[in-house]
């Protein structure tokens, strides 16, 4: 299957910082991104959409000011966590699809572990 | 809106037992519906699908599941256990918002020596 990645794989910050992650896909052209969020122990929930050259499409309840996502090319996506607080703790885990339509596959990198002090 | 189920939120089976991890499904429109396994800190990787086909699907490392509309499932079964298969179990179903997946809560798969 197609690979993705992302970086760092974990992550240490102070309340207030700003955090950067990279979503990339390494053999193939991702039109879509998707970030998921998941709590210890629970499911993954969707943050966002993002389609190539556009804005994201923020789930409701997501603060699309805090979590700041950014698609510019078909192999990059890169998510901003703007001033980090310790509920913003979580792992972090990026999909892309080749296609415009969630029918298509979804191959998902291996997280980002936050970790907010 | 559309939504999955997971009855059980841990299921312990002997090696070389059956594996039956179960999936409910609610949707107003034909479901695409999916299998992934979490390992410790990785990503989901994708075990099979269904996507209106075959109604028997067979996946990765011996899994399969059956949709069955009747009963709204599309329950994930293995005939025989491995220990390598002690992982975490997601279903999910296409329609979360703009096109993202719908995870169930998962199932913890521990595998009994």
């Amino acid at each position: 299957g197609a690979v993705v990645s992302q970086h760092p794989s974990w992550v240490i910050c102070k309340s207030g910082t700003s955090v950067k992650i990279e979503c990339r896909s390494l053999d193939f052209q991702a039109t879509t991104m998707f970030w998921y969020r998941q709590f210890p122990k629970q499911s993954l929930m969707l943050m966002a959409t993002s389609n190539e050259g556009s804005k994201a499409t923020y789930e409701q309840g997501v603060e699309k000011d805090k979590f700041l996502i950014n698609h510019a090319s078909l192999t990059l996506s890169t998510l901003t966590v703007t001033s980090a607080h310790p509920e913003d703790s979580s792992f972090y885990i990026c999909s892309a699809s080749g296609g415009v339509s969630a029918y298509n596959e979804q191959f998902f990198g291996p997280g980002t572990r936050l970790t907010v002090l | 809106a559309q939504s999955v189920t997971q009855l059980g939120s841990h299921v312990s089976v002997s090696e070389g037992a059956l594996v039956l991890l179960r999936c409910n499904y609610s949707s107003s429109v034909p479901p695409y519906l999916f299998w992934y396994v979490q390992y410790p800190n990785q990503g989901l990787q994708l075990l099979l699908k269904y996507t209106s086909a075959a109604t028997l699907v067979k996946g990765i490392n011996g899994f399969e599941a059956e949709f069955k509309k009747s009963e709204t499932s599309f329950h994930l079964t293995k005939p025989s256990a491995h220990m390598s298969d002690a992982a975490e179990y997601f279903c999910a179903v296409v329609g979360g918002g703009a096109d993202g997946l719908t995870f169930g809560k998962g199932t913890h798969l521990i595998i009994q020596p």
